[in-house]
């Protein structure tokens, strides 16, 4: 079945550091990729999507490109901030499973001042 | 208001004792979909709707889960004879349904069955 694998966390940064997140996929045919946060006592919120292949989203200073090859979706930020803080959830949508998202486990990102 | 919107936002229920948690969705929007997210993990998929059609229920752990959205509007995600293993976040996320327009999700009912 279709499954979304993340790196561990805790991650943790200083600010103003670079932010790789991996995330890797199993998915049949071409699903949409997507990275959420949830920020302490929020709800999860869409950070930034790509619906198809060598597509890039990109939010707040956020970055990620949908890799078929490696069926990869990694987020990057080239300088992270304190308020950055938060878990990220990188998922997948397949069109023919009426518009679920599939979750991985999910990233802590700690940034220190 | 504007966002989903789930009640109660905690619910401590002894072993055993049935509860309902209900969803408000964001108003037109035709997609609805419960998730039990387990500490430190990432939400894990139990049912969908498509107005007041259950599509897809896969992912109820047990039959003590029941869901329901009588008018294709809120929903309730009922668990009888709650077990310890039911103690998690439950998120309720709502669509326009046509597949590719974004999730929108509530802040979720954290449940704790002592």
């Amino acid at each position: 079945g279709n499954s979304v694998t993340q790196m561990e966390g805790p991650v943790t940064l200083s600010e103003e550091a670079f932010l790789t997140i991996n995330c890797t996929y199993t998915a049949t045919g071409y699903p949409s990729l997507f990275w959420y946060v949830q920020y302490p006592g929020e709800g999860l919120q869409l950070l930034l999507k790509a619906t198809k292949a060598d597509d890039k989203g990109s939010n707040k200073g956020f970055e990620a490109t949908y890799r078929k090859e490696t069926t990869s979706f990694h987020l990057e930020k080239g300088s992270v901030q304190v308020s950055d803080s938060a878990v990220y959830f990188c998922a997948l949508r397949s069109k023919n499973q009426g518009g679920k998202l599939i979750f991985g486990q999910g990233t802590e990102l700690s940034v220190k001042p | 208001g504007a966002g989903v919107s789930q009640s109660p936002r905690y619910k401590v229920a002894k072993r055993g004792q049935d509860v309902a948690l209900r969803c408000d969705p964001i108003s037109g929007h035709v997609s609805l979909f419960w998730y039990q997210q387990a500490l430190g993990q990432g939400p894990e998929f139990l049912t969908y709707f498509q107005n007041e059609a259950q599509l897809d229920k896969s992912g109820l752990p047990s039959d003590r889960f029941f869901a329901e959205r009588p008018e294709g509007s809120v929903s309730t995600l009922k668990i009888q004879r709650t077990q310890q293993e039911d103690s998690a976040v439950y998120l309720c996320a709502s669509s326009l349904g046509d597949g590719q327009s974004p999730l929108h999700f509530g802040n979720g009912t954290r449940l704790t069955v002592t």
